[in-house]
C-alpha cells in the first residue's frame, strides 16, 4: 500500500510569489492534515480536512489556505509568500479525524522562499 | 492552548549509554504519542499510550505515560547509532488536532 505522496519535494520562491503544495493521502483515509515545520518552532498545525470540509484551523494567517477534493487529495497554497514562510511542510493522512486517530506522514515539502 | 514541553531539546551521548527524554504538559491528554523523524523525513509513529500509568516497551525503547496523563517519558537502553533523529511527541484530546513537542534532537556517537 502506498503511502503519503508529497509534491513537490523541493520549492524555491521569491517573496511575493504564491505556492501550491500538493498532498495524495493512503488509499481509504479521508482526513488530511498539514503542519508546518521550522527550527525554531517546531511542528505547527495548519489545518485538517475531512470528507472535503476544514474541521481544524490552526493559527495561521488567511494567506495560508488549502481544500481537499472528493478522492482524498488535498492541496495548500499560500499567497504573498514571506521569507518566514520558508519551512518544512508536512501532510498527514489518516483514516478518521481527531488526534487520537493514527496519522500517517508524508516525506514533506521543503519550501525556500527567497 | 495545550502545550508540551520536551527536554532536553538536544543530547549526544556515546554508543551504549543510556537516555531518557522527557514531554510534559500542564494540561490532560487522553492519548500521548512519541514520533521518530529522520533527515529528510517525515515523522514515524514509534507509539501510542492511552492509559495514565502506561509502560510500553518496543525492543530498547520504554515509553511511559504520567499517571495523570499530563506527561510522558522515553528511554532508551544501550543507545545505537541507529537510534539517532528527531523525536517528537504529541498530545491527543479527543477530536481534537494534534499537539505537538518541540522535540529532542538526539545524536549516538560511535
Amino acid at each position: 500500500k502506498a503511502g503519503v505522496t508529497q509534491t513537490p519535494r523541493y520549492l524555491i520562491k521569491t517573496r511575493g510569489q504564491q505556492v501550491t503544495l500538493s498532498c495524495s493521502p493512503i488509499s481509504g483515509h479521508r482526513s488530511v492534515s498539514w503542519y508546518q515545520q521550522t527550527p525554531g518552532q517546531g511542528l505547527q498545525f495548519l489545518f485538517e480536512y475531512f470528507s472535503e470540509t476544514q474541521r481544524n484551523k490552526g493559527n495561521f494567517p488567511g494567506r495560508f489556505s488549502g481544500r481537499q477534493f472528493s478522492n482524498s487529495r488535498s492541496e495548500m497554497n499560500v499567497s504573498t509568500l514571506e521569507l518566514g514562510d520558508s519551512a518544512l511542510y508536512l501532510c498527514a493522512s489518516s483514516f478518521s479525524p481527531g488526534g487520537e486517530n493514527i496519522q500517517y506522514f508524508g516525506a514533506g515539502t521543503r519550501l525556500s522562499v527567497l | 492552548t495545550q502545550l508540551l514541553e520536551q527536554s532536553p531539546q538536544f543530547l549526544s551521548i556515546q554508543e551504549g549509554e543510556n537516555l531518557t527524554v522527557y514531554c510534559n504538559s500542564s494540561s490532560v491528554f487522553s492519548s500521548l504519542q512519541w514520533y521518530r523523524q529522520e533527515p529528510g523525513e517525515g515523522p514515524v509513529l514509534l507509539v501510542t499510550v492511552v492509559t495514565g500509568g502506561e509502560v510500553k516497551k518496543l525492543k530498547r525503547l520504554t515509553f511511559q505515560f504520567g499517571d495523570a496523563r499530563k506527561d510522558s517519558s522515553l528511554h532508551i537502553t544501550a543507545a545505537q547509532t541507529g537510534d539517532t533523529g528527531l523525536y517528537l511527541c504529541a498530545g491527543s484530546s479527543g477530536a481534537q488536532k494534534l499537539v505537538f513537542g518541540q522535540g529532542t534532537r538526539l545524536t549516538i556517537n560511535p
